[in-house]
């Protein structure tokens, strides 16, 4: 089975501070994407990668940035977070290949920030 | 990508098969549907896909209509840890480099009771 790790369930940060979420896949895969989940709002795309050191933005890429050094990891920055980027985190990774490949989820990661 | 329709909420009662219903009177020749589950405060989780062809798993069945305006997901023996929320997605078969972002709508509330 596919296995997405978030490395927290639960994060309490404050105002103005940097904020390191992490995602770790064991499949190889090519894809990966962070997503921010709020009530009434829905999955939207933050920032998503196709390879080592690629990236491309989503919907919604204010105020974050990403890195992907290693192909099984993806990391999610706030740069100074701000309230407003209290929400759940999720990653998700996929094969390349293609787009008809499900996307396979993570538990997600709660942030509140204070 | 073709908008979606599902009814808010269900129940079902444990042991029986569950049927969740979803619309998409706009789905394309090349869109696939995909079904995923959420329960509370965890990541969605994939469950099944389909093009055309109705689909099982060790999961759940997918039966999409000849036409392919409306699907139904069966869960055919719902336990009470089948209690989530359903989303049904629809999209293209992207080209490499089109990833596949997955736009989750409100989904269905199922409620399998003892």
């Amino acid at each position: 089975d596919v296995k997405v790790t978030q490395s927290s369930r639960y994060l309490v940060k404050r105002t103005g501070e940097k904020v390191f979420l992490e995602c770790v896949q064991d499949m190889d895969h090519e894809n990966m994407f962070w997503y921010r989940q709020d009530p009434g709002l829905g999955l939207r795309l933050i920032y998503f990668s196709y390879d080592v050191k690629m990236k491309e933005k989503g919907d919604i890429p204010e105020g974050y940035s990403v890195s992907r050094e290693k192909k099984e990891r993806f990391s999610l920055i706030l740069e100074s977070a701000s309230t407003n980027q209290t929400s759940m985190y999720l990653c998700a990774s996929t094969l390349g290949g293609g787009g008809w490949q499900p996307q396979h989820f993570g538990d997600g990661t709660r942030l509140s920030i204070l | 990508d073709a908008k979606t329709t599902q009814p808010p909420s269900m129940d079902c009662a444990e042991g029986r098969a569950a049927n969740l219903p979803c619309n998409h009177s706009t789905i394309s020749g090349n869109e696939y549907v995909y079904w995923y589950r959420q329960i509370h405060s965890q990541g969605p989780q994939y469950i099944i896909h389909g093009l055309k062809n109705n689909e099982t798993n060790e999961m759940a069945s997918l039966i999409i209509t000849e036409d392919r305006k409306s699907s139904t997901l069966i869960l055919p023996h719902a336990t009470l840890r089948d209690t989530a929320v359903y989303y049904c997605i629809v999209r293209a078969q992207a080209g490499a480099y089109n990833f596949n972002k997955f736009y989750f709508g409100s989904g269905t509330k199922l409620n399998v009771k003892p």
